[in-house]
């Protein structure tokens, strides 16, 4: 199991992009780096997913750079709404997906 | 969109006594998992289960807990003489293969639920 470190907080104001970083120092070959969002209260829900370079969806944008050994997620605009946890998921055995201890953006007006 | 579907989404009990939460996946998954989230803190493995047997479990998932599909549809949490410290949040997640971390095998969560042992 190759544990991922990210920062525990973030604020923003409502508007500009955020951009959350995760290390994955010991992420292995086939592993593919998974990001989800935590509203209180409720379930995680998967956000995004990339093996190398970027993904783009309509919600977030992955940035991974050669090496993989990090991994950013990009919110651009953030609302209000979007005041969340974000997970990047520890890599490891697809039986036993877990989550490291996420980033708590904030978002203000 | 399929969802994964959670009850009760609230239970109150004694300390002592058994809980049964319960869960549909999604009706197409192979694996299933459950999680659990104390008040404030991260979401913690507790299981995983495919093939009708518990493929991991963490140092959490003690004697205490049992997992069961007792049909085609349901996934069940057993906890046993429940304690104070097994307040929290208690989530059920499915997704669709057994290999690989890739692609479509990403993790669809229920909403939850919540489990206050007084």
């Amino acid at each position: 199991l190759a544990k991922t470190t990210q920062p525990i907080s973030m604020d923003s104001y409502e508007g500009q992009e955020v951009n959350i970083t995760c290390s994955h120092n010991n992420i292995a070959t086939n592993d593919y780096i998974t990001w989800y969002q935590q509203f209180p209260s409720q379930g995680p829900r998967f956000i995004i997913q990339g093996y190398k370079t970027k993904v783009t969806n309509e919600v977030a944008s992955l940035f991974i750079p050669a090496d993989r050994k990090s991994s950013t997620l990009s919110l651009p605009r953030v609302s209000l709404s979007d005041t969340a946890v974000y997970y990047c998921l520890n890599t490891g055995t697809a039986s036993k997906l877990t989550f490291g201890t996420g980033t708590r953006l904030q978002v203000t007006l | 969109e399929p969802e994964v579907t959670q009850t009760p989404s609230h239970q109150v009990t004694q300390m002592g006594q058994e809980v049964i939460l319960r869960c549909v996946p999604i009706s197409n998954h192979l694996y299933f998992y459950w999680y659990r989230q104390i008040l404030g803190q991260k979401v913690e493995f507790l299981v995983s289960f495919y093939n009708n047997e518990i493929s991991e479990k963490s140092e959490i998932f003690d004697d205490q807990f049992s997992v069961e599909r007792p049909d085609g549809s349901n996934f069940t949490l057993k906890i046993r003489s429940t304690k104070l410290e097994d307040s929290a949040m208690y989530f059920c997640a499915s997704r669709p293969t057994s290999g690989g971390t890739s692609g479509a095998n990403v993790l669809t969560f229920g909403a939850g639920s919540r489990l206050t042992v007084l």
